[in-house]
Parts: structure tokens; sequence; C-alpha cells
């Protein structure tokens, strides 16, 4: 596609859900990585995902958070039995190289606002 | 691991005034520093970056500086203007991803 898409853009869950978000990168993107931005917050980085290698799960904070890519593309993150600190913007980038290299900086989505009430 | 620091968190200049950002990282492994823009509401974007061999990059307005002997580089933008106002994003490069200092957010008051 023309960008990186993320979907829903937003979404409400009640305390104790589990929460599925979307996220599908630029076409011929081999690297996919998730952030997670609190309110007023950096970019806290997740997991990150290169081709056919062993993602790098060192971001991510609980073992309620598990994400997965298929097929090289689509990813989803998934956050079980949510909790209100869990409450953020979850960004999803896409870089055409491994890793990003001069000139061939992260792509961002739009974002998914995960509110847990 | 990486560690990224980021100051200051928050600044304030007058239209035509210089603003300048200044981020410290940890690890010397690291080679490649973005900077990123992010306008309320919206995703990050590129600005402009640098790797390890160079100590400074100029496009129009804005440059980056790097020492990598003190491990810390920094953004500059010249002659701001109020769509400069946004919250910007030092990074560095650890293996394959980028870890983020905490981000500055830039008013330009006309």
């Amino acid at each position: 596609g023309a960008g990186v898409s993320q979907s829903p853009s937003n979404k409400v869950t009640e305390k104790g859900k589990d929460v599925e978000l979307r996220c599908d990168p630029i076409s011929g993107h081999t690297a996919l990585y998730w952030y997670r931005q609190s309110l007023g917050q950096g970019l806290e980085f997740l997991i990150y995902f290169q081709g056919n290698s062993a993602p790098d799960k060192s971001g991510l904070p609980s073992d309620r958070f598990s994400a997965e890519r298929t097929g090289g593309s689509v990813s989803t993150l998934t956050i079980q039995r949510t909790q209100q600190e869990d409450s953020a913007v979850y960004l999803c980038a896409s870089s055409l190289r491994q890793g990003p290299v001069s000139g061939y900086g992260y792509t961002f989505g739009s974002g998914t606002r995960l509110t847990v009430v | 691991g990486e560690n990224v620091e980021q100051h200051p968190s928050t600044l304030s200049v007058q239209e035509g005034d210089s603003a300048v950002i200044k981020c410290t990282y940890s690890d010397s492994a690291s080679n490649y520093f973005p900077w990123y823009k992010q306008e309320l509401g919206k995703r990050p974007q590129l600005i402009i970056d640098i790797r390890s061999n160079v100590g400074e990059k100029k496009d129009q307005r804005i440059a980056v500086t790097l020492n990598k002997t003190a491990k810390h580089f920094s953004l500059h933008i010249t002659e701001t203007q109020p769509e400069d106002s946004a919250v910007y994003f030092c990074a560095a490069r650890q293996g394959g991803k980028l870890i983020f200092g905490q981000g500055t957010e830039l008013s330009v008051k006309p």
C-alpha cells in the first residue's frame, strides 16, 4: 500500500478484556516495529520483526503482550487482560531495509488509540 | 541496552530565533541518529538523520551535529517559524531498531 495502515484507529475496551491491533506495512518493507506512546510521553519500543528472523521482543512490558507477523507482511499486536495503564497510542512502523539506515528511516502508521475503562 | 536522554522537555522561542535540542546516548556501537517531528495528533515523520561517520549534516533551516566521542548529538533549527511548533524526538539505532528520547515540545511564538 501507499503507507503504513493501522486498525482500528480508536479502541475503547473494558478492563480485563483482550484486544488485537493490526498493522499493514508498506509493501516490500521487510522490517516492522511496534511502539507505544503514552500521553505526553516518548516512543517506547515494544517489538521488532525482520524478515524470517526471530522477533526482538525485548521491549514487551509483560507476558500479557504478544505480537505476530504472518507471511512477512501484516502484524497483529495482542494485549490480554487489558489494564488501565495499557491506555496509550500504539504506533506501528516499517522500514525498507534491515533496520533504519540513513535515508531509509521508519514510516509510521497513524496509530491505534487504546483506552481501557 | 541503549538509553537516549533528550533535553529540554519543553522549549519556547520567538519566531525567527534559533532552537537547539540535545540528546545523549549510551551505546558506543550506535551508528545512526535520526530526528522525527510529530505535530499534534499526527504520526512522527523523519526530518533529518546522520550517520556516525559524519559530524554535521544540514538541510535548509535544520542541521544535526554529532560528537561520537562525547556520545551526544543535537538538532539545530534556525529562523524558526510557527509551523515548526511540534514535538521533536531524537533516536539512536541499536541493532535493527531505534531507541527514542522522551521528546521536546517546541513552541514558536509569532
